[in-house]
């Protein structure tokens, strides 16, 4: 919805990183927010960011460039529990601004 | 555990019968929002009620669904009709429209299942 785009899998290897990316078209922007979700589970809210650079939340971080449409979440020191759906949302200004605009989600698998 | 809490878990429906699921957002979060998330698929928005007021909806809704939030404590999403493509987890959230306006809470989901 909204533009919103995610590759649909990801794989890591346990101890090392991984790089979620997103990438959104939207007449406004109002920012962006990213979630974990697991199997059969609600999405659980990890970040969200509205200016442009690098956020650090400790296990995850994330980047955003509001003049290139594109936001990442990096997970570092991966542990196999870290596998599962992240998702981006955009909050649109175009539309109703209270309602986030979600992509398909990035499977991500860390191996041991 | 999730804020926000869903009922039932697991609805089954032949098809043409109604369904309904509850949602009780998490208390004192004015703003409910209903999500369609279909196997592998992003999460489609439905419906968003501000202070038990529904200000904006998709056209499949105002067409086949009836959504209520009568108080603020307790919240509803129906089919009057349903179809196959129904199939779905249905996810309610909230927010605190507050200094953690960002963080929308979700509810566990519904998953229903039209036969």
């Amino acid at each position: 919805g909204q533009g919103v785009e995610q590759p649909a899998k990801l794989m890591s290897v346990e101890g090392t990183f991984a790089r979620v990316n997103c990438t959104y078209s939207t007449s406004g922007f109002n920012g962006l927010s990213w979630y974990q979700q697991r199997e059969g589970q609600a999405p659980v809210f990890l970040s969200y960011v509205v200016l442009d650079g690098l956020k650090d939340s400790g296990h995850f971080s994330t980047f955003l460039s509001r003049s290139n449409g594109y936001s990442y979440l990096l997970l570092t020191e991966l542990q196999i529990k870290d596998s599962a759906s992240y998702l981006c949302a955009v909050r649109d200004l175009g539309s109703n601004y209270n309602v986030l605009y979600f992509g398909s989600g990035t499977k991500l698998t860390v191996e041991p | 555990d999730a804020a926000v809490t869903q009922k039932p878990r697991y609805l089954i429906k032949m098809k043409g019968q109604e369904a309904e699921m509850k949602c009780i957002p998490e208390k004192g979060h004015t703003a409910v929002f209903w999500y369609q998330q279909k196997q592998s698929k992003e999460l489609k928005f439905l419906i968003y009620f501000q202070n038990q007021q529904p200000l904006d909806q998709i056209d499949m809704v105002k067409e086949r669904f009836s959504a209520v939030c009568p108080s603020s404590s307790l919240c509803s999403l129906g089919i009057r009709t349903c179809e196959a493509e129904d199939s779905a987890l249905y996810l309610c959230s909230s927010i605190d429209w507050g200094e953690n306006y960002a963080e929308q809470f979700f509810g566990p989901g519904t998953r229903l299942t039209v036969l």
